[in-house]
This record gives C-alpha cells, sequence and structure tokens, in this order.
C-alpha cells in the first residue's frame, strides 16, 4: 500500500525554526515535493528531492533520505505568513506523473 | 500570467442533478488531473489525463466522469451527484515527467451535495 505520515499540527514561535517530519512507504519512489497551502488557497510548490540531502531554498530546506523513507521541510526565521499546511507528496513509479498526498502539518505561528 | 482556472468556485447542488467543474491551463502543460481534499485524508486523485484524448482513473474514480478534447480543458463531470462527493475540488497541470514535474494548482471549487 501508500502511506505517508506527517504531524497533524505544529505550534511555533515567530523568528524560530520548525522542522516538519514526513515518512513515507510507497509502492516506488520518483522524487519527493514539498507544497504549501494556505487556508482556503490551492497548494503551491515550495521543493522537490530526488537524491538524498539537502535542497536549500531560501528560508526553507528540504532533506531526503531515501533509505529511510523519511523527509523534512525546514523553515527558518519564521514569519507570521508562513502560518499554512505543509503537504508532504511522493511521485510513486510509473509513466505518469502520479503523487501520493499526505494528510498535511497545519502549522501556526504566534507573536 | 500563467494560472489554472476553475469554475465554479462554490456551489450548492442536489443529489443527481448533474453538474460540470471547468478546468483550464494557459501553460500548454500534457498533464492535468483533478483531486479532491477532504478533512485528514489530504489531496486523493481523481482522474488524470497525460495528453489530448488520453485519460485515465486515480485512486477514487467512482462517479466522475473527465474528458480532455483540447490540451487546455480539462472538465470533471458529476452526472448524479450524491453527498459523499461534497469536498473541496482542486485540478492541477504539470508538464510530463522529465523536468521536477511540480503540479499547478487551480484555486479549487467547493462543492456541497444536499
Amino acid at each position: 500500500g501508500q502511506n505517508i505520515d506527517q504531524p497533524t499540527e505544529m505550534t511555533a514561535t515567530e523568528g524560530a525554526i520548525v522542522q516538519i517530519n514526513c515518512t513515507y512507504q510507497t509502492s516506488g519512489f520518483n522524487g519527493l515535493f514539498w507544497y504549501q497551502q494556505h487556508a482556503g488557497e490551492a497548494p503551491t510548490f515550495l521543493s522537490y528531492n530526488v537524491l538524498d540531502g539537502l535542497e536549500e531554498k531560501g528560508r526553507f530546506s528540504s532533506f531526503l533520505s531515501r533509505s529511510k523513507g523519511y523527509s523534512y521541510l525546514l523553515l527558518k526565521e519564521l514569519q507570521m505568513k508562513d502560518s499554512a499546511s505543509y503537504l508532504c507528496a511522493v511521485r510513486v513509479a510509473g509513466g505518469y506523473n502520479k503523487l501520493i498526498f499526505g494528510a498535511g502539518t497545519r502549522l501556526a505561528v504566534h507573536p | 500570467e500563467a494560472q489554472v482556472t476553475q469554475n465554479p468556485r462554490y456551489l450548492i447542488t442536489v443529489t443527481g442533478k448533474k453538474l460540470t467543474v471547468t478546468c483550464s491551463q494557459n501553460m500548454n502543460h500534457e498533464y492535468m488531473s483533478w483531486y479532491r481534499q477532504d478533512p485528514g485524508l489530504g489531496l486523493r486523485q481523481i482522474y488524470y489525463s497525460m495528453n489530448v484524448e488520453v485519460t485515465d482513473k486515480g485512486d477514487v474514480p467512482e462517479g466522475y466522469k473527465v474528458s480532455r478534447k483540447e490540451k487546455r480543458n480539462f472538465p470533471l463531470i458529476l452526472e448524479s451527484p450524491s453527498p459523499n462527493q461534497t469536498s473541496l475540488y482542486f485540478c492541477a497541470s504539470s508538464f510530463s515527467v522529465g523536468n521536477t514535474g511540480e503540479l499547478f494548482f487551480g484555486e479549487g471549487s467547493r462543492l456541497t451535495v444536499l
């Protein structure tokens, strides 16, 4: 079966660092995505990892360990606007762009 | 502006009354897909299309139909809606696998079936 686990909710303080974890068990692996989704809005692309290691993009970084079926999204210098849901998605092997999504982690940033 | 446009954004309907949710993208993407998002379940794929006239079922296709007659459009059809199809629906598009294949999502269509 296909399973992606991430915490349901997290809270953090403005200016701090937060790490959102994602573990997956899927039939095949062809890349892992993180999307951000503000309440009532569409998901927007944050990062993509296909090889092990850390990808850094400004305040956001994403890490992947394929052998452990594990990824995390690291958000630094948190801002109030970072309050959103963060979706982990795995592209499973196959001839098409099929993504399996986790249920999302709702992050609340407090002053 | 590159975008995916869905209509309607909000709809309340009654059981059995056929409806269509339209989706259009202006990025010349080959791949298009429909998802539904329900609390605690994440996004689940309904149908997808690799290109014009090529469609296939996703994980939750029951009660839905799609068509892909033009590259830019990918409508979702509910022939006889039922209350369990009350959900938030997203259309998404991307280039075919070959680059990152990141999905571009429409703004969502919130459907309530009474």
